[in-house]
């Protein structure tokens, strides 16, 4: 099953402004969106993001995503040390009948 | 409350079974679809399988189409993963996690357990 592309690096420094994609097709990303999961080395992964641009409970306000197309994207300004982590976009793929994940892309915060 | 924890992860021969489990507690665990989700070491994401909160649809990854059978028991509030004709490139972490829908397609993965690390080799 084909998933989702995301770049596999992104780094920026300290307080800046970091802007993850992720690329699907009319299947998926276009049809109801992506969702945005934050991952740190040896834990689960946490939702950050769903229904394009709602957080849940505790996420910080510094995050915001958003769709153009078949691309989403997730933006996290003033960036902070924690940010540093694994950021995975998933989708449900209707022609699939399958959740579809991208590969992932490691921020580093420098 | 809100917690999932998996189990029944371990070391198991090419070609064996096992079978994963999820406790679901803090939630009405029969209110929600629930997904198995693996990470092989030091990989990506992928997803597995997909249960319906009645258990009457099911959806399965074409790498595991055939060899894994997810099922749940709405009274115990478990959730399971049956694999068999296990390969090398089963080896992961599995975790369960509970899906929040909105319609079909529509949904996101909210809550995770910790994983279960599965190994499979001789």
């Amino acid at each position: 099953q084909a998933g989702l592309t995301q770049p596999p690096s992104v780094s920026k420094g300290l307080r800046q402004t970091a802007t993850l994609t992720c690329t699907g097709n009319s299947n998926n990303v276009g049809n109801q969106g992506a969702t945005w999961l934050q991952q740190h080395q040896g834990h689960p992964p946490k939702l950050l993001s769903y229904r394009n641009n709602n957080r849940p409970s505790g996420i910080s306000e510094r995050l915001s995503a958003s769709r153009s197309g078949n691309t989403a994207s997730l933006t996290i300004t003033g960036l902070q040390p924690e940010d540093e982590a694994d950021y995975y976009c998933s989708a449900w793929d209707s022609s699939l009948s399958a959740w579809v994940f991208g590969g992932g892309t490691k921020l580093t915060v420098l | 409350e809100v917690q999932l924890v998996e189990s029944g992860g371990g070391l198991v021969q090419p070609g064996g079974s096992l079978r994963l489990s999820c406790a679901a507690s803090g939630f009405t665990f029969s209110s929600y679809e629930m997904n198995w989700v693996r990470q092989a070491p030091g990989k990506g994401l992928e997803w597995v399988s997909y249960i319906s909160s009645s258990g009457s649809t099911i959806h399965y990854a074409d790498s595991v189409k055939g060899r894994f059978t997810i099922s749940r028991d709405n009274v115990k509030n478990s959730l399971y993963l049956q694999m068999n004709s296990l390969r090398a490139e089963d080896t992961a972490v599995y975790y369960c996690a509970r899906e929040v829908n909105w319609g079909l397609g529509d949904g996101a993965f909210d809550i995770w357990g910790q994983g279960t690390m599965v190994t499979v080799s001789s």
